[in-house]
């Protein structure tokens, strides 16, 4: 399983755009990366996922470099209700190869 | 309408007592999760389960055990309690898309389990 790494806590503003970077440096070619979104007491969200290059929602853009060695979720123009833990993952189809790291805890503050 | 519905939400118990997390998805996916997260925030997945094949994560004692009484529902069983169950345990569902695509889970609100 590919092991991630992620900044434990990021702080932000109200209206700036977030940049949370996420390292997988053993990543296997039939792995995708997908990011979760997970508030207090509730359980984790889907937010996006892709295989390379950027991919763009409504909610995030994810970006991966041709090495596919790391990934950047970029959250443009953040709320204060956009504070959450948020979570990287690599791993291909359901079952167990889905594995949740320690996820980086994101505070926007007025 | 509640995608993954769990309960109870809360669940306070002692020790040694067998209690039932129940989970109920109505997303018609094949494929049901459940995960543990302690209170370090650690989210470990326990099984995993569809009409094939259940998968079950080896550290997981078998005083746990899933019961899948149809596609729709996956409850949790838990034997002899014991203060180290005290988390949050998340169920979760998927359709499982296949070849290399990851699935995307939908989970529950979560149930806190509280053993004294």
């Amino acid at each position: 399983l590919a092991k991630t790494t992620q900044p434990i806590s990021m702080d932000s503003y109200e209206g700036q755009e977030v940049n949370i970077t996420c390292s997988h440096n053993n990543i296997a070619t039939n792995d995708y990366i997908t990011w979760y979104q997970q508030f207090p007491s509730q359980g984790p969200r889907f937010i996006i996922q892709g295989y390379k290059t950027k991919v763009t929602n409504e909610v995030a853009s994810l970006f991966i470099p041709a090495d596919r060695k790391s990934s950047t979720l970029s959250l443009p123009r953040v709320s204060l209700s956009d504070t959450a833990v948020y979570y990287c993952l690599v791993g291909r189809s359901g079952y167990s190869t889905l594995t949740f790291g320690k996820g980086t805890m994101l505070l926007v503050s007025p | 309408d509640t995608a993954v519905s769990q309960t109870p939400k809360y669940l306070v118990t002692q020790m040694g007592n067998d209690k039932s997390i129940k989970c109920e998805q109505n997303l018609g996916h094949d494929t049901m999760y459940w995960y543990k997260q302690d209170s370090k925030k650690f989210l470990k997945i326990m099984f995993s389960y569809n009409n094939k094949e259940l998968i079950i994560n080896e550290t997981v004692p078998n005083r746990f055990s899933p019961k899948s009484p149809d596609k729709a529902h996956l409850n949790l069983h838990i034997n002899s309690l014991e203060l180290g169950d005290s988390a949050v345990y998340f169920c979760a569902s998927s359709q499982e898309v296949g070849g290399a695509r990851t699935d995307t889970q939908y989970f529950g609100p979560g149930t806190r389990l509280t053993v004294l």
